[in-house]
């Protein structure tokens, strides 16, 4: 099944810094998204994109399908964007998603 | 509702009981997922509906695990004779299932199981 790795691991940012998560997977793909969970567990959906560049307030993210990778820009971090940022594509030809192990953000006042 | 919830929130049992875990979608979806998440790990996919009907099931781990849908309303996630490794939280989602937004899938709470 199709792998898929998320850097970095951990990140520490003052409040008001600017961080970019990548994602990279090992198959072609026509279904990816992005997920935020909080510090409480739940689960946000922050974007469906298998390709192209989509921007919400101060969150944008890119997915280059032809090279595999996709990437999500925080800009301005907030104490409240704290989390564990998760990327999923879809496995080809199903309806599943396929977790990363996730980048383990902590935005310090 | 609102949104996606599930119930129990929390759930301690003893090795070996059966244990019911509940989804309720957000009305009008049709598409609905469960998926397992252990301790500082990602999310498992165990089981996908599509309506009443479960086209992929690839990601159930043992025949102790079950599930069903009734319409296109609440599922059940059954797990028969728990076993310590099955401590987690068990979380659904669910799906518009019609178009892009097809593929945007909504997560509960999810339910943490703790198997003693």
């Amino acid at each position: 099944g199709i792998q898929v790795e998320q850097s970095p691991p951990d990140l520490i940012l003052q409040e008001g810094a600017n961080s970019t998560l990548r994602c990279n997977f090992s198959d072609s793909v026509n279904n990816l998204q992005w997920f935020h969970q909080n510090p409480w567990g739940q689960l946000i959906n922050l974007f469906y994109i298998p390709s192209g560049t989509k921007q919400n307030g101060r969150l944008s993210a890119t997915t280059v399908a032809t090279e595999r990778y996709s990437l999500l820009y925080i800009s301005s971090s907030q104490t409240t964007d704290s989390g564990v940022y998760f990327c999923a594509p879809g496995e080809g030809g199903s309806e599943k998603l396929v977790f990363g192990k996730g980048t383990k953000l902590t935005v310090n006042p | 509702g609102a949104g996606v919830s599930q119930s129990p929130s929390n759930k301690v049992t003893e090795k070996g009981k059966d244990v019911e875990l509940r989804c309720d979608p957000i009305s009008g979806h049709t598409a609905l997922y469960w998926y397992r998440q252990r301790l500082g790990q990602g999310l498992e996919f165990l089981i996908y509906f599509q309506g009443n009907s479960a086209p992929d099931k690839s990601g159930l781990p043992s025949d102790r695990f079950s599930a069903e849908r009734t319409g296109e309303s609440v599922s059940t996630l059954t797990i028969q004779r728990t076993q310590q490794e099955d401590s987690a939280v068990y979380l659904c989602a669910t799906g518009v299932g019609i178009g892009e937004a097809k593929e945007t899938q909504y997560f509960g709470p999810g339910t943490r199981l703790l198997v003693l």
